[in-house]
Order: C-alpha cells, then structure tokens, then sequence
C-alpha cells in the first residue's frame, strides 16, 4: 500500500511566523503534490513537483513556496504565515492519474 | 477549461435507502475522473475511477458510477447506505495537459439517518 505521511497533523502558529509543512511518500512516485481544503471549495492546488529539485505553481501559489531535495519529500512553507492561511493542508503523490493522500495538516493561524 | 460540478453540497438518506451523487463535467478531450471520499478527519481515500474504458464502474465499499458522454456525467450510486457511508464525497476531473494534476468539485456530503 502507498504510504503518504505528513509531519504534523495539527498545528498553531502566529501571524508572521515562517512554517514548513513536511511530506514523505515510501513509493517511489516522481509527482508530489501540495493542496489546501477549505469548507465549499473543494481542494485547490498550491504548488506539484514531477522531480528532485522541480517545481510548478498550481492555482493559488501566492504566499507559499516548497523544496523538494529528495524523491520521497516534498516541503510546503509559509514564509510568513496569515491568518487567510488557516486551512486544511493535504500532501499527495502519483506515478500516473491517480493520487494517494495523506492524512492532512490542519494550520490554524492566529 | 476542463471542470467538474456537484450539483448538491449536502444529500441526507435514510439507512438502506439508495444514495444518488451526482457529478457533471466538462472536458475537451476524453476525460479521467474519480470519486474521492473523506471521512471525518481522515484523509482523501480513492473510491473508483473512469479511464476510458467500461463505463459503469465498480469501486469500493459497493459503489459505483456510471460515465455518460451524451449527458457529461458521472454520478456516483450505491443500491443500499449505510451509517459508515457517512463522508464527504469529491468527483474529480484528471488534466493530462502536462500538468498531471487533478481537479476537485466543491465536495458533496453525505448524511445517513438511522
């Protein structure tokens, strides 16, 4: 079975902070991918990797950024974090159309 | 710009009863799609998908959908709910235009009554 974790399942931070967001996938996937959830909205991608050290913007990538130095890590920061911020944060990976989930990071930013 | 739209943001059922979620699409090519389920704070756990081959599709769980090019749909039925089959659902759309990347409806819950 796939196997996509996420550091944190629940976080508080302050406006202004930096946070990183981690995920690691055990599968060997090349596609990783960041979305946020927000009630009504569905998922909206941030930002998706398809490579070590590859990046590309999703939907909605302002105030974000990721790294991924490593195959199986795909990194989420929040360079200084706000509270339009506080969302649900889901990981997700794939070697075609279909994307295995981890379990989420709820942010709460105050 | 390809897109899907669940038409109804809460269904409630009663135990037993048949589920119906229904899910429209819009896509210039041939589309893949998915059903997604959330349950409460879990994570997104994939319940079937369309990829151009049958039509009805069978997933997990005893659910199923049915891909109806003439009509753009792809709803999502199960003969017979039950209590753990209360969740949310996202009918998905796949962009293979190099961004790989999926796109999700506004999501749809589902309540079960005893």
């Amino acid at each position: 079975d796939v196997k996509v974790t996420q550091s944190s399942r629940y976080l508080v931070k302050r406006t202004g902070e930096k946070v990183f967001l981690e995920c690691v996938q055990d599968m060997d996937h090349e596609n990783m991918f960041w979305y946020r959830q927000d009630p009504g909205l569905g998922l909206r991608l941030i930002y998706f990797s398809y490579d070590v050290k590859m990046k590309e913007k999703g939907d909605i990538p302002e105030g974000y950024s990721v790294s991924r130095e490593k195959k199986e890590r795909f990194s989420l920061i929040l360079e200084s974090a706000s509270t339009n911020q506080t969302s649900m944060y889901l990981c997700a990976s794939s070697l075609a159309e279909t994307q295995y989930f981890g379990p989420g990071t709820r942010l709460l930013v105050l | 710009a390809q897109s899907v739209t669940q038409l109804d943001s809460h269904v409630s059922v009663s135990e037993g009863t048949p589920v119906l979620l229904r899910c429209n699409y819009s896509s210039s090519y041939s589309p893949s799609l998915f059903w997604y389920v959330q349950h409460p704070n879990k994570g997104l756990q994939l319940l079937l998908k369309y990829t151009s081959a049958a039509t009805l599709v069978k997933g997990i769980n005893g659910f199923e959908a049915e891909f109806k090019k003439s009509e753009t749909s792809f709803h999502l039925t199960k003969p017979s709910a039950h209590m753990s089959d209360a969740a949310e659902y996202f009918c998905v759309i796949f962009l293979d235009t190099g961004r790989r990347a999926l796109t999700f409806g506004s999501g749809t819950r589902l309540q079960v009554q005893p």
